[in-house]
């Protein structure tokens, strides 16, 4: 049974860093790319970026370049988000989610909430 | 990037009804879509993808249909548990983008 299990929620202050962990389990982790979008609140889904289960190598959206940085360990099936110097717009929640096949994402971390707040 | 404009933004609807979400795509993503269901506090569902594919596991009451510009979610006949709000997303090229999100209400 495919599992993503996020890390859980974080408050930080405006200027810290935030590392998000994705463990999956169920399958071959290096089968499939793992895509990032973020949620704010009450708002809809949005597109970060991915990385390559394979090679590691990662790709970011448009407005997720310099500041957030995607990483694997492979040993354990876990991909990493990690965003630097953190705004309050940066607070969201941040899912994990599998691409078995051209751009569709059948399995979700619970998602990660990330609140950025003096 | 493709933009994606779901209609109506929100419905109001009562178990057992047929309910129908719209979704258009700014340029012709021929049949790479994908709807999810998203429940409050939960990560969104898979229901759909390449336009009318049934994800595993997904009761048969969801079903989707069209290609080009123009998509359809239908609900047959709503049930308590489908009181969500549903997404659609082009996955025909990079960047994926979402609709803006339809909400099921409680009519």
């Amino acid at each position: 049974q495919v599992h993503l299990v996020q890390s859980g929620s974080e408050l930080k202050k405006p200027g810290a860093s935030v590392k998000v962990s994705c463990k999956a389990s169920g399958y071959t982790f290096t089968t499939y790319a793992m895509f990032w979008v973020r949620q704010a609140p009450g708002q809809g889904l949005e597109y970060m970026g991915w990385i390559n289960t394979n090679t590691g190598n990662p790709t970011y959206a448009q407005g997720f370049t310099g500041r957030f940085v995607f990483s694997l360990d492979t040993s354990v099936s876990t991909a990493y988000l990690q965003v630097s110097s953190l705004k309050a717009e940066d607070s969201a929640v941040y899912y994990c989610a599998r691409e078995p096949f051209r751009l569709s994402f059948d399995y979700w971390g619970q998602g990660t909430l990330v609140t950025v707040s003096s | 990037d493709i933009q994606m404009t779901q209609s109506p933004s929100s419905v109001s609807a009562s178990v057992g009804d047929r309910v129908t979400i719209t979704c258009r795509a700014s340029q012709n993503i021929t049949s790479w879509l994908a709807w999810y269901q998203q429940r409050p506090g939960k990560a969104p569902n898979l229901l759909i993808y390449a336009a009318s594919s049934l994800q595993s596991g997904v009761p048969s009451r969801f079903s989707g249909s069209g290609s080009g510009t123009d998509f359809t979610l239908t609900i047959s006949s709503l049930q308590p548990e489908d009181f969500a709000t549903y997404y659609c997303q082009q996955a025909n090229s990079f960047p994926p983008t979402f609709g803006q999100g339809t909400k099921v209400e409680v009519k």
